[in-house]
């Protein structure tokens, strides 16, 4: 069982709004992850950490930006909302087995962010 | 860039038959793992495989690994109607410098009761 928080869930805001969603995990991860959603569709990376003070953009561009001062603390902040930000984030953690190189990754319920 | 092919896209099936599906890719993975997503929901994991070769159950559900790393199939035994979701497979790999996660797009399953 992966112990992995997002808030909030839901999301109405309207367009030019600064935004933060919060993620955190109590599982003392090292890696954490934000992934976009459009419904039904594939997962894309949008940002990861490899600890904490590092952060990382990922194969999709964003305009999002993330932090990452505490171990199980990664919010993800957009400075000015809009409606091509619709969509939804996805939160995860991993860790590792073995030597280092098998990892088990584990997701947060999400936030479902609609922006007007 | 690596790829993920995840077959079927959408499956419709009778409550009690079995289930297939699987992902292939020309990339070789370390790790295979299998999610289920609800409307809503984030991805929950199903099984997560480590070496080529590996076969896992988890109740209903067994997965493998592939001899060649390049793939994965997941089964499921005597389907119920709260199988209903998305399965995703996701492949990590080592590229440019740093682990990374490739998903599939995903497995829509209908159980009609």
């Amino acid at each position: 069982e992966a112990d992995i928080y997002q808030t909030p869930r839901y999301l109405v805001i309207g367009t030019g709004k600064k935004i933060t969603l919060e993620c955190s995990q109590t599982m003392g991860h090292d890696k954490m992850y934000w992934y976009q959603q459009d419904p039904g569709m594939e997962l894309h990376l949008i940002h990861y950490s490899y600890g904490v003070n590092s952060t990382e953009k990922g194969d999709l561009s964003s305009e999002s930006t993330v932090s990452r001062i505490r171990t199980e603390h990664f919010p993800l902040t957009l400075e000015s909302a809009r409606p091509s930000h619709t969509s939804q984030y996805l939160c995860a953690s991993s860790e590792y087995w073995g030597s280092g190189t098998q990892e088990t990754q584990y997701f947060g319920p999400g936030t479902r962010l609609l922006v007007l | 860039g690596q790829q993920l092919n995840q077959s079927p896209q959408s499956m419709f099936i009778q409550e009690g038959e079995d289930v297939s599906m699987n992902c292939t890719s020309s990339s070789i993975f370390n790790t295979w793992l299998w999610y289920k997503q609800e409307p809503g929901e984030g991805p929950v994991l199903l099984i997560a495989l480590y070496k080529a070769g590996e076969l896992t159950s988890n109740g209903r559900l067994t997965a493998q690994f592939g001899i060649t790393r390049k793939d994965s199939f997941l089964n499921i035994s005597a389907s119920i109607p709260s199988d209903v979701g998305i399965y995703f497979c996701a492949g990590q790999l080592f590229t440019s410098g740093t682990y990374k996660y490739i998903f599939g797009t995903g497995t829509r399953l209908k159980v009609l009761a």
